[in-house]
């Protein structure tokens, strides 16, 4: 259980285009997902908290008109880098955390997308 | 400021050793998560074992145990008959209140070596 998938993998795209990335709990219904940014051998550093049906939280410095984030359904959250210029080269992480429970607290992640950004 | 703070940004341990990984954070809250996660050269970061701040046991899994100390706000992860599968960077997190943000310490990169 606690199943987290991400699309696509890794992508590698050219300077000035937009690029999506779709976040999904395959397994159960997330109301909140996340949105992570990860340098190489660093911790993982929030972008943004995703709710259902409700404009994303982005946290500071993160430019919420660059990273647009849309969170649809219980189950799938998307991220679109616009207008991506090679220092959005990254990996991005997204999680998702179960809309009640015990264990409403923990979150599950997704296995990442590398972007590259030429 | 609530903080995470993983003191050991690297350590190698031969297999079938037990190795035991410290983690310790700040924070004014009394009930509260803490978690420890693993991430493998895959880059996948997978829940190794999660603590409820109110109870005093500690948790385990299989070979993963914590020593969980409240009041000196430790939360130090031992694996024990460490196996190369082990090899990873382990992050020390926790969560304030129950819908606060997760907050990581910097990680400790960890080799198992045959």
């Amino acid at each position: 259980g606690a199943v987290v998938s991400q699309h696509p993998s890794w992508v590698i795209c050219k300077s000035g285009t937009s690029v999506k990335i779709e976040c999904r709990s395959l397994d159960f219904q997330a109301t909140t997902m996340f949105w992570y940014r990860q340098f190489p051998k660093q911790s993982l550093m929030l972008m943004a908290t995703s709710n259902e049906g409700s404009k994303a939280t982005y946290e500071q410095g993160v430019e919420k008109d660059k990273f647009l984030i849309n969170h649809a359904s219980l189950t799938l959250s998307t991220l679109t880098v616009t207008s991506a210029h090679p220092e959005d080269s990254s990996f991005y992480i997204c999680s998702a955390q179960f809309t009640s429970g015990s264990s409403r607290e923990t979150q599950y992640f997704g296995p990442g997308t590398r972007l590259l950004v030429l | 400021a609530q903080t995470v703070t993983q003191s050991q940004p690297e350590m190698s341990v031969q297999e079938a050793e037990t190795v035991t990984l410290s983690c310790t954070y700040d924070t004014s809250e009394s009930n509260y998560y803490l978690f420890w996660y693993k991430q493998p050269p895959s880059r996948q970061m997978i829940l190794v074992i999660r603590q409820e701040a109110y109870k005093q046991q500690n948790a385990t899994e299989n070979r993963f145990s914590v020593n969980f100390q409240k009041a000196a706000k430790s939360f130090s992860l031992k694996i024990s008959d460490s196996q190369l599968g082990d090899t990873a960077m382990y992050f020390c997190a926790f969560i304030p209140n129950r819908d606060d943000k997760i907050i990581f310490g910097k990680g400790t990169r960890l080799h198992i070596l045959p």
